[in-house]
């Protein structure tokens, strides 16, 4: 079955660039979504195919997909970025998600 | 706004089957370009994606739990139901109601949640 890889957890510094990346076989062939989850809440979709962003999402949140591996890229990290972010694609008809990554901004 | 409801027993025997119903409000369930899916968390974990349902009927499910689940749809009523035969302690989780849009060669993702509900399995 196929599979999504993260980074069990990144920290960054208020202001500062957090990059968090998700890799898998051929990925970039593959379109990525990417959700914020903060505790006790549901998850929200804060970039879809690769790169694009939902209405109401802050353009400091960005996207990428290349060969293996999607990245995730938060500018000018806030402490309310704090959350863990779960990366997503399809194989094969069925979702798959990454095992989530949490961001710590300290 | 389209909101999403889970609702059903909170716990499960062993065994048993795990049956939880979502109802759709503020939009159709037969609106075209929709899936709407089933997503759990296991307690302190991440996000596994049960499967989905089209409101034609047509469904797709995770492999891995593909010969215990079955999700229907009952466009009269604007709901669409999981069950999950044959549970044990491993199938306890936050279960979510969710809606994915995808269209042609697009997918624009799960941008749809119910706030969730959890289900224990326990004897």
């Amino acid at each position: 079955s196929y599979e999504l890889t993260q980074p069990p957890s990144v920290s960054v510094s208020p202001g500062q660039t957090a990059s968090i990346t998700c890799s898998g076989d051929k990925l970039g062939d593959k379109y990525v979504c990417w959700y914020q989850q903060k505790t006790g809440q549901s998850p929200v979709l804060v970039i879809y195919e690769d790169d694009k962003r939902p209405s109401g999402i802050p353009e400091r949140i960005s996207g990428s997909n290349s060969g293996s591996t999607a990245t995730l890229t938060i500018s000018g990290t806030q402490t309310i970025d704090e959350a863990d972010y779960y990366c997503q694609a399809w194989d094969s008809s069925a979702g798959v998600f990454g095992g989530g990554t949490k961001l710590t901004v300290l | 706004q389209v909101r999403l409801q889970e609702s059903g027993p909170g716990l499960v025997k062993p065994s048993q089957t795990l049956s939880l119903i979502c109802t759709v409000s503020g939009g159709s369930i037969s609106s075209g370009g929709y899936y709407w899916t089933w997503i759990r968390q296991h307690p302190g974990k991440g996000l596994e994606w049960i499967g989905y349902i089209f409101y034609s009927g047509s469904t797709d499910y995770n492999p891995s739990l593909k010969s215990r689940v079955t999700i229907s749809v009952d466009t009269s009523k604007n709901q669409f139901s999981l069950n999950l035969s044959s549970v044990t302690a491993a199938d306890t989780a936050v279960y979510y109601c969710a809606r994915e849009s995808q269209g042609g060669a697009h997918y624009y993702g799960v941008d749809v949640w119910g706030q969730g509900t959890t289900v224990t399995v326990s004897s």
